[in-house]
């Protein structure tokens, strides 16, 4: 069964932290991780990564994979209030094509004024 | 591009009661999915569509869950009877087969069941 573990589940920081996100995969066929955002309302995709090693990058936020080790990291500099959301990490399931894919229980971040 | 659209967008009802969600998946999007949002277990994908035919139902909790796609751009989940255990977010998303598994999410019904 595939498996998404996020870590922590719950983060509080200060404006102007640094924050790094872990999410840590088991799954059989691996195709890609996803990260997404999710405040109020729906989650939003941020990155989707399938190479280890690249990082990618938009803005203050940062996520890098590594296939060997079985994690991703979601890294965001200088935080703002605005950054307070739960975090997503998520893989497609084992099957082809476009199948869903299995959440993480997300990381649930506070950015304190 | 008006994203993937649900309604209601709230909904309370009684125990008992037949509760249908609806879903507008994004326009040439060829898979759809409905997904379960509660605190206990995150999000859980309940089942999903390719050109409209359900492909993995796998995740439906019991019979009284059903989904029906009848053309490309509209869906339904339907619960009959509703339970007060049912009270969750549900999230219709979509995606384009060959981009990846980028899947972009509705804003999702809430539902009460009382």
């Amino acid at each position: 069964e595939d498996k998404v573990v996020q870590s922590p589940l719950s983060l509080v920081v200060h404006e102007g932290d640094t924050v790094t996100l872990n999410c840590s995969y088991e799954v059989t066929n691996f195709r890609s991780l996803l990260w997404y955002k999710q405040e109020k309302k729906a989650p939003t995709f941020l990155f989707m990564l399938t190479s280890s090693g690249i990082e990618k990058k938009s803005g203050r936020l940062s996520s890098i994979l590594d296939k060997k080790e079985l994690f991703s990291i979601l890294n965001i500099t200088a935080t703002q209030t605005g950054d307070s959301a739960v975090y997503l990490c998520a893989v497609p399931d084992s099957g082809g094509g476009a199948d869903g894919l299995t959440f993480g229980k997300g990381t649930h971040l506070i950015i304190q004024p | 591009d008006a994203g993937v659209i649900q309604s209601p967008r709230h909904e309370v009802t009684e125990m008992g009661q037949e509760v249908t969600l609806r879903c507008k998946p994004i326009s040439g999007h060829d898979y759809l999915f409905w997904y379960r949002q509660t605190m206990m277990r995150g999000l859980e994908l309940l089942i999903y569509f390719n050109n409209n035919v359900p492909i993995d139902d796998s995740g439906m909790p019991e019979d009284r869950f059903s989904a029906k796609m009848p053309n490309a751009s509209f869906s339904t989940l339907k619960i009959q009877p509703s339970e007060p255990r049912d009270s969750a977010v549900y999230f219709c998303a979509s995606s384009l087969q060959g981009t990846g598994n980028t899947i972009y999410f509705g804003e999702g019904s809430w539902l009460t069941v009382v």
